[in-house]
């Protein structure tokens, strides 16, 4: 099972509002992380969480509040978004951010399906 | 930090080979991977690289030189599914909250 699953797959949301991403995966990996994503663009890193502490803030504005309740779960809490933001955000997660050389697949990054953002 | 770079676009027939470069400077190296993207969905994962040397996996196949901050993917075999976005990323030290950050991409037209 090499699954991250994503939720919802799209959202509109208006600019007051409030919405969250959610990532999930049992694969027992241990680093997770975010990503935005705009058409024709490469994925642009957000966050990275270790062993469900924040390591890597890429400066994103506080609208955006990451969340790692458990090893398993990663939430994206959304608020007072601009039109801007409408992305494809997308999650994903590595099997160990303590390994260093392991040269077989096992120590790969999967990416879930995204999260089809539209901020109206 | 990190600069990635490939190229913007390339063209091929179906059934030749195409060869996607991509050359990195990095403050700190932990990994090379490749990744295809089809428009509208999200990457998946092709190879990766830690080591130097060459991995194969079908049709697929990546090289990496450290020494020379060097890359490449090669397709054999094209086919018309095969045209997709093929992102190149590194992914920096674990000491650097293992960073993963990608080049710009390079888009792969196969035609008949």
């Amino acid at each position: 099972d090499t699954e991250v699953t994503q939720t919802p797959k799209h959202l509109v949301m208006g600019m007051t509002n409030k919405k969250s991403l959610k990532c999930e995966q049992h694969m027992g990996h241990r680093a997770m992380y975010w990503y935005k994503q705009k058409a024709k663009k490469p994925p642009e890193l957000m966050f990275v969480y270790s062993y469900e502490k924040l390591s890597i803030n890429e400066s994103v504005p506080s609208r955006f509040s990451p969340e790692c309740p458990n090893s398993s779960l990663l939430n994206l809490h959304l608020h007072a978004l601009q039109p801007e933001d409408s992305a494809l955000y997308l999650c994903a997660s590595n099997p160990s951010p303590l390994t260093v050389s392991r040269p077989h697949s096992g120590n790969t990054i999967y990416f879930g399906e995204g999260s089809w953002l539209t901020v109206v | 930090g990190q600069n990635i770079d490939q190229p913007t676009e390339m063209t091929a027939t179906e059934g030749a080979i195409v060869q996607i470069n991509c050359t990195y400077q990095t403050s700190g190296f932990n990994g090379l991977f490749w990744y295809q993207q089809h428009a509208g969905e999200a990457p998946t994962f092709l190879s990766y690289n830690v080591l130097d040397g060459l991995e194969e996996k079908g049709r697929f196949s990546s090289f990496l030189s450290r020494s020379k901050g060097y890359s490449y993917l090669l397709l054999k075999e094209l086919q018309m599914k095969d045209s997709a976005s093929y992102l190149c990323a590194v992914r920096g030290l674990v000491t650097a909250g293992n960073k993963l950050t990608f080049g710009g991409g390079t888009r792969v037209l196969v035609k008949p």
